[in-house]
């Protein structure tokens, strides 16, 4: 079964306003990560949070992790127009022992000029 | 430093075809990933591969699909006899050869969107 899932599933706001998207998962992890797509396009790695980590910040990009909850968070501050996207997390459960990810289903995220 | 280079971007095939997908990971990586993504979905992972050697094939289908990563040249991601529930994009990746959970930024190609006809 999936390891994450995003919530929510879409989000629609106006340029300047702040984005947030969860991700819940399942089992422990060593790290959580969070990865853009846009439409017919790779990935791109956003930010990586290590499970002893509570907050990173990187940029205008904001994650939180809750080991406790098994839950993180990403907020996108002051959105703008290119910020429309699906939003991705990933974890890498602990019982792997390697890097392999598991991806959760995806925000899509639309931003509005 | 070019990144994890994929081709073709898109392949259209007809059923009962095979399908070969290409992966050259980024410099001095030697470890390489393919997932799956069907339309409007996340990515599921199929296999993980180092030079030579595959480490975890759990996500791949038990028919026709194998995967390889040869001492020389990209991983390949074959698909034989192809049918339209194959139809996806196929997304490799690559990280440094340094795993055990070590927490390895993976970076993503372009991904290969199959069709199949």
């Amino acid at each position: 079964s999936q390891q994450g899932e995003e919530d929510p599933q879409a989000l629609s706001i106006q340029e300047g306003e702040n984005a947030t998207m969860n991700c819940s998962y399942k089992t422990s992890i060593n790290n959580l990560q969070w990865y853009r797509q846009n439409s017919g396009r790779g990935l791109v790695h956003l930010i990586l949070i290590r499970s002893n980590e509570r907050e990173k910040h990187s940029g205008r990009l904001r994650v939180t992790l809750d080991t406790s909850k098994k839950s993180s968070s990403l907020l996108i501050t002051a959105s703008r127009a290119a910020d429309t996207a699906s939003y991705f997390c990933a974890t890498d459960p602990t019982f792997y022992n390697t890097d392999k990810l598991i991806f959760g289903t995806g925000t899509r995220l639309q931003v509005f000029p | 430093n070019a990144g994890v280079m994929q081709n073709p971007r898109h392949l259209v095939r007809r059923r009962g075809q095979e399908a070969r997908l290409r992966c050259s990971p980024m410099k001095g990586h030697s470890h390489v990933y393919w997932y799956r993504q069907l339309p409007e979905e996340g990515l599921k992972f199929m296999v993980y591969l180092q030079k030579e050697n595959i480490i975890d094939e759990s996500g791949m289908p038990k028919e026709r699909f194998s995967a390889e990563f040869p001492k020389e040249g990209p991983s390949i991601l074959r698909i034989q006899q192809v049918v339209r529930g194959d139809s996806a994009a196929y997304f490799c990746a690559s990280s440094r050869p340094l795993g055990q959970g070590s927490g390895n930024t993976i970076y993503f190609g372009e991904g290969s969107w199959l069709t199949v006809v």
